[in-house]
């Protein structure tokens, strides 16, 4: 069974601040990995989406990455704005596209 | 309609009670993901449907719980005899089977159960 960890839980930053989230998990055999914003009480937003045979995708402000060797994925935020504040999940993508998600990691960028 | 809706967006109802959800996917998608998110959790899957067809149940989904997609178009959730354990968030997505993996999300029902 997948298991996917998000560390830190938690993580409070000044504004302009480059920061990394991680995201490990322990079965290599997936399809794809996506990284979804959620602000309170409200859906997901997709964020990015990196293919089992990609290394990285980038968008904006965003990059994140794929180790599949070694069941990591980093979603790295350059200046780091207070609208970036949310709270950020990773999704693995296995068998008919079915996602299994970490916990999240809680952001909040300060003034 | 570019988006996945889904009605209500909150339901408080009194243990005992049956609720049903509804979840309106992006037109042209023909796969449909429910998932249920816990406070302080990350969404778990429910059930997915291809088309009008039900292809797969999570453990997660007693029998008290049944999903429905009756027109391959929008589907239904029901929770019969509703317990305080049930409540969370109650989030669909959408995705076309032949393009991409990307699953779009709709904005969630969140279920109080008292």
């Amino acid at each position: 069974k997948q298991e996917v960890t998000q560390i830190p839980a938690a993580l409070s930053v000044p504004e302009g601040e480059n920061l990394v989230l991680n995201c490990s998990f322990t079965d290599s055999a997936i399809y794809n990995l996506q990284w979804f914003r959620q602000d309170p009480g409200k859906g997901l937003t997709s964020l990015l989406l990196i293919q089992s045979s990609q290394r990285e995708q980038t968008s904006g402000r965003l990059n994140a990455s794929l180790d599949k060797s070694s069941g990591r994925s980093t979603l790295y935020i350059a200046a780091s704005q207070p609208g970036d504040s949310a709270t950020y999940l990773c999704a693995l993508g296995g068998t008919a596209s079915k996602l299994t998600f970490g916990t999240g990691t809680r952001l909040q960028v300060t003034l | 309609d570019t988006g996945v809706s889904q009605n209500p967006r909150h339901k408080i109802t009194k243990r005992g009670q049956n609720v049903t959800f509804r979840c309106d996917p992006i037109s042209e998608h023909n796969r449909l993901y429910w998932y249920r998110q816990t406070l302080g959790q990350g969404p778990e899957f429910l059930t997915y449907f291809q088309n009008e067809a039900q292809l797969e149940k999570s453990r997660l989904l007693s029998d008290r719980f049944s999903a429905e997609r009756p027109k391959g178009s929008f589907s239904t959730l029901e929770i019969q005899r509703t317990e305080q354990g049930d409540s969370a968030m109650y989030l669909c997505a959408s995705k076309q089977s032949t393009s991409g993996d990307e699953q779009f999300f709709g904005p969630g029902t969140r279920l109080t159960v008292l």
